[in-house]
């Protein structure tokens, strides 16, 4: 069973912090890893994605991989109120003509002005 | 470009109604995906279909079923709802040789 876990939150921050969002995993064999922002009442949309050891940054988003600890997390920098939303951790299995996401229950991230 | 659509955006079903939920892509993606999403459940898969023609699947599709019209077209049917599957549906595609699914606006069924 490949599992993705996430506290649910909700996590809150100030303004201008960094916000940390963690997210576990149970298969090894996972290769890629994606972290999904979703608005409420919206559909999710991808911020980022990670498949090798160590820290990818885009702008103020740094996703981080240590695969001997099955461990992905998300760093926002300079939160902003409109940073809040459900952000969801998603592990790739690909393999036998499939590609299959497995989603976190996702953590509500809320930046306070 | 619309991207992935989904029709219709809100439906109350009686239980033992069936509906076909639609989904449309104008992408030229291969793949799609249904999923439903419940409060503190996630994101789950339905089913897939990774090509024209094809279909599988996925963590949770007893109650359901899916046609891969044409390239462009996946449909979700229940043939018998039950208020378990009152949920948020949502579509996604995703193009060869990449790895971001788009995900439709989604659909909201409540079944009572």
């Amino acid at each position: 069973q490949k599992e993705v876990e996430q506290n649910s939150g909700p996590l809150s921050v100030p303004e201008g912090a960094i916000a940390s969002l963690n997210c576990t995993y149970s298969d090894r064999g996972s290769q890629s890893f994606f972290w999904y922002r979703q608005y409420s009442g919206k559909s999710p949309e991808l911020i980022m994605f990670i498949y090798s050891n160590g820290d990818k940054e885009d702008g103020r988003f740094t996703a981080q991989l240590n695969k001997a600890s099955q461990y992905v997390s998300l760093l926002i920098r300079d939160s902003q109120p409109s940073d809040s939303a459900t952000y969801l951790c998603a592990s790739l299995y690909s393999g036998a003509g499939s590609y299959q996401l497995t989603f976190g229950k996702g953590t509500k991230l809320s930046v306070i002005p | 470009n619309a991207g992935v659509t989904q029709t219709p955006k809100f439906q109350v079903l009686k239980t033992g109604q069936s509906m076909t939920l639609q989904c449309a892509q104008d992408m030229n993606h291969n793949s799609m995906y249904w999923y439903r999403q419940d409060p503190g459940m996630g994101l789950r898969l339905i089913y897939y279909s990774a090509s024209e023609g094809t279909t599988d699947k996925g963590e949770v599709p007893n109650g359901y079923n899916v046609s891969r019209l044409n390239k462009r077209e996946f449909s979700l049917r229940l043939e018998s709802a039950a208020p378990s599957q009152t949920s948020v549906y949502f579509c996604a595609s995703r193009g060869s040789g990449t790895y971001e699914q788009y995900f439709g606006p989604g659909t909201r069924l409540t079944v009572t």
